[in-house]
């Protein structure tokens, strides 16, 4: 089965920090990743997808991901957050039809 | 936003009553799913669709079925809701790979 791990549960940064959220999957088989991010009191939104090629994937709002195969890794990062990127963020894996979350990290951001 | 409408979208209910929330798509996707949010457990799944009458359960399914007789509807029933059945419960639709979630339904059984 399919398995995706946030290390971070609470991360406290502030404005103009670098960010670097870890995740990590467990699969058989071809995966897809994606990093969705949930703001308060709102449904998730996709910030990025990996499907293949390029293991640097970029995304909105000046997020960006590295896969790395032989680490089962798909770091999400930014280099300077904002007070605006205060939120969950969860990493998700894609394969069979289903898609597994992990239990998510949430982000605050201080001015 | 994808065309994913959730209801309703608050729901207080008693312990044993049957309940019923209705995700609607306008999107033409042919995956359909259903979670659950709790603090410290991220997002489970509870059931998903592939296709008209075509379900599957998830990892967390007792105490709930799932039906979709049109492409564009698919219901999620708690048979009799329990008190460890109050969650935010979201709709997710996909085609292939990235999911649109619904706005969610906060659902609380005392």
């Amino acid at each position: 089965a399919q398995s995706v791990s946030q290390h971070n549960h609470h991360v406290i940064l502030s404005e103009a920090a670098s960010l670097e959220l870890g995740c990590n999957y467990s699969y058989g088989g071809t995966v897809n990743l994606f990093w969705y991010v949930q703001y308060p009191g709102q449904h998730l939104q996709l910030l990025l997808k990996y499907f293949s090629g390029d293991p640097l994937v970029k995304g909105i709002k000046g997020f960006e991901a590295e896969f790395i195969k032989s680490k089962f890794s798909f770091n999400l990062r930014k280099p300077s957050v904002q007070w605006s990127d205060t939120a969950e963020y969860f990493c998700a894996a894609w394969g069979y039809q289903k898609v597994t979350f992990g239990t998510g990290t949430k982000l605050q951001v201080i001015p | 936003d994808a065309g994913i409408t959730q209801s309703p979208r608050h729901k207080v209910t008693e312990t044993g009553t049957p309940v019923t929330l209705r995700c609607h798509q306008t999107e033409n996707h042919r995956y359909m799913y259903w979670y659950r949010q709790d603090p410290g457990h991220g997002l489970r799944l509870i059931h998903y669709s592939y296709g008209v009458k075509d379900t599957d359960k998830g990892e967390v399914s007792d105490g709930y079925s799932v039906s979709r007789s049109k492409t564009e509807d698919f219901l999620l029933t708690l048979e009799s809701a329990t008190s460890s059945q109050t969650s935010v419960y979201f709709c997710a639709i996909s085609e292939s790979g990235p999911q649109h979630f619904g706005d969610g339904t906060r659902l609380s059984i005392l």
